[in-house]
């Protein structure tokens, strides 16, 4: 019973350089979410996914590019890496919307951009 | 702008305490969670409570929610060493679509052996 993951687990690029992250869940849940944190703050949603080739902006989603072609599947690409987009992102999982249900996030990736 | 505001930012408490901690917001909700977060790992649900709910309970966890003043609190009773995290509360507004969740900033606390 994977769960919820994301790889990979740690990544340094440099400036300017595209980098995907993955995520990926085994649960066939509707909504998946993408998560940024920085050092001693709470989550900003990036963008999010209420199904296959459903997608939509979140609070923060400038720089980043999202995809759903599969259920399980939301990778999330930063086509031209900057250094304040360093920071842990995590992906998250949901059953449902109406009502809102308990999310489920993966363990993280931690991106430094140089 | 963050919906929800976690009070305080840091608690330090012996194990065998009591631990509370509050979390504001600014909007209508439907409901209202809390998570866990340990140290570089990812979110962990704790539990929900629906606005026309006033108060829940799940073993050593106690929320309330007061609609009227936008506040709720998380109490941890009899406080272990294991429950050292930092914990956010989470909002889901009514005017918002889908099942989007705003986080506060969370509380870190510190539970000493």
């Amino acid at each position: 019973d994977a769960g919820i993951t994301q790889s990979p687990r740690y990544k340094i690029t440099e400036t300017g350089r595209q980098v995907t992250l993955m995520c990926h869940q085994t649960w066939s849940h509707s909504y998946m979410f993408w998560y940024r944190q920085d050092l001693g703050h709470g989550l900003r949603l990036i963008y999010y996914s209420a199904a296959a080739d459903i997608t939509d902006k979140g609070e923060v989603p400038d720089g980043y590019v999202v995809s759903r072609s599969k259920t399980e599947n939301f990778p999330l690409t930063l086509e031209s890496a900057t250094r304040s987009q360093t920071s842990v992102y995590f992906c998250a999982s949901s059953e449902s919307a109406n009502p809102t249900y308990e999310q489920y996030f993966g363990p993280g990736t931690r991106l430094t951009v140089t | 702008s963050q919906q929800g505001e976690e009070d305080p930012q840091a608690l330090s408490i012996q194990e065998g305490e009591n631990a509370t901690m509050n979390c504001s917001y600014k909007t209508s909700i439907n409901n209202l969670q809390w998570y866990r977060q340990n140290s570089g790992r990812g979110l962990v649900h704790l539990i929900l409570i629906r606005s026309n709910e006033r108060e829940k309970h799940s073993g050593r966890l106690r929320v309330t929610l007061d609609t009227s003043k936008k506040s709720s609190s998380l109490l941890i009773t009899a406080s272990r060493a294991a429950d050292t995290a930092s914990y956010f509360c989470a909002t889901d507004a009514r005017e918002t679509s889908g099942s989007r969740l705003t986080f506060g900033e969370g509380t870190q606390l510190t539970v000493n052996p």
